[in-house]
């Protein structure tokens, strides 16, 4: 089982749809989670941190489920500006060890 | 504010010539500093890191190889390229280990092309 998977996609999704991913990741003691999102030709940026309550930001929300080594990230009222490559990052703290994904590729329609 | 610079943005390369890359990082001190790769429609590979000055840790064989000769500089090199090394070259930065902060923040990145 890989370190870190993700639906590659890509995910076609019209503007205004909600449409939301997931990540497993077979290490049970991951501690740190994390979303970035890559543009095409450009830099992964930081689009949220994971917290094991679950947490909130504008129209994005991100879960985490420990029993099931999964991370899942929701977006709402979806924008054209939201396409965008999805990476999911898992970080092993005991070895400092950074696991990357290899990205869901999300498509908005117009 | 921190911030990290990466140049050149694009190079093309002959196969068997050197490589220098260089990463620059302002704002902060001591931090963790990282270099990966992004072949086209590829993951993020990750090459090396280093938690200090001089101190260098290998991911993966390759003929490539890293040097950091002051805390802020991180630079990525190679003596002779061969095709396969063409592809998205980024740079990271992170807090030090204990911090809490795994979080990494990329350069820009470099576009390497060797024919």
């Amino acid at each position: 089982r890989k370190e870190v998977e993700q639906d590659p996609g890509p995910f076609n999704v019209p503007e205004g749809a909600t449409v939301a991913f997931n990540c497993t990741y077979s290490n049970s003691a991951s501690q740190s989670f994390f979303w970035y999102r890559q543009d095409c030709r450009k830099e992964p940026k930081l689009l949220m941190s994971v917290y094991s309550s679950g947490n909130e930001d504008g129209r994005f929300t991100a879960q985490l489920n420990r029993a099931s080594q999964y991370i899942s990230l929701l977006i709402r009222d979806s924008k054209l500006s939201d396409s965008a490559t999805y990476l999911c990052v898992v970080n092993h703290s005991g070895d400092d060890k950074i696991i990357f994904g290899k990205g869901t590729r999300l498509h908005i329609l117009p | 504010s921190q911030t990290i610079h990466q140049w050149p943005a694009t190079l093309v390369q002959p196969v068997g010539s050197p490589l220098s890359l260089e990463c620059t990082v302002e704002g902060t001190s001591n931090p963790n500093l990282y270099w990966y790769r992004q072949a086209a429609g590829r993951g993020l590979q990750l090459l090396f890191y280093s938690v200090g000055i001089g101190q260098i840790s290998s991911e993966v064989p390759q003929n490539l190889s890293a040097s950091r000769p002051q805390d802020r500089q991180f630079i990525l090199s190679s003596k002779k390229l061969l095709l396969s090394d063409s592809g998205f070259y980024l740079c990271a930065w992170s807090y030090l280990r204990g911090t809490g902060g795994e979080t990494q923040y990329f350069g820009p990145g470099t576009r390497l092309l060797v024919l």
